[in-house]
């Protein structure tokens, strides 16, 4: 089955205590972005990843960090988790060869309570 | 301003109902655009993109106005199944680079 997969899906930290979150997907898509959910803003943006070792800033990329060693896994990671990181995230991936068809594929999201 | 921007509602409407949504960005050079549907506590999934002629999916159907710089999204004879947040998203390259998404419409549908 055609998926991304996000791990873990619930997450209690404090402040400071570095953790990653895991995203795979298994569609061999070049795309993959990782955004944030809060209530009234929205997703935003915060990394990107047009293929692999290819990464960019979205539009909220402070304090976190990603990287792209292989085509199906982006991970990403906080460094430093502060309260204003607690959020709804969501990797999603996308297919780029061929045309961009605009159909990003989401995982089933992360949410993390920083404390 | 923010770069797309919609009616947060809640748009309450009984079963059966026709609803309509809207959606303004700000960037004129934005390139695609898409409604995705995201049901509570759940990922966004793609509802449909949104061409220049208008575009019709059994009963959704999509419009977009570039000179205003505005896309809808009408559905008709609303299913309690409907009942979601509808988010108005543009891309502001094809490259994939840029999607932006709107904070999103919520409708809840009532029997």
């Amino acid at each position: 089955e055609a998926q991304v997969t996000q791990n873990p899906r619930y997450l209690i930290t404090v402040t400071g205590k570095k953790l990653t979150v895991t995203c795979s997907q298994n569609m061999n898509h070049e795309y993959m972005s990782w955004y944030r959910q809060d209530p009234g803003l929205g997703l935003r943006q915060i990394y990107y990843s047009m293929n692999v070792e290819v990464t960019d800033k979205g539009d909220v990329p402070e304090g976190y960090k990603v990287s792209r060693k292989e085509k199906r896994n982006f991970p990403l990671i906080l460094e430093s988790p502060s309260p204003n990181q607690t959020s709804l995230y969501f990797c999603a991936s996308l297919l780029t060869s061929g045309g961009n068809t605009g159909e990003l594929f989401f995982g089933e999201g992360s949410r993390l309570t920083v404390l | 301003r923010k770069e797309v921007e919609q009616d947060p509602g809640p748009f309450n409407v009984p079963e059966g109902a026709t609803v309509a949504f809207n959606c303004t960005y700000s960037n004129s050079a934005s390139q695609s655009f898409f409604w995705y549907r995201q049901d509570c506590r759940k990922e966004p999934k793609l509802l449909m993109s949104v061409y220049s002629s208008g575009n019709e999916d059994g009963r959704f159907t999509a419009q977009l106005n570039r000179a205003s710089q505005y896309i809808s999204l009408l559905i008709r004879d609303s299913k309690l199944s409907d009942s979601a947040t509808y988010l108005c998203v543009v891309l502001t390259d094809n490259y994939g680079q840029n999607f932006v998404f709107g904070p999103g419409t919520r409708l809840s549908v009532l029997p």
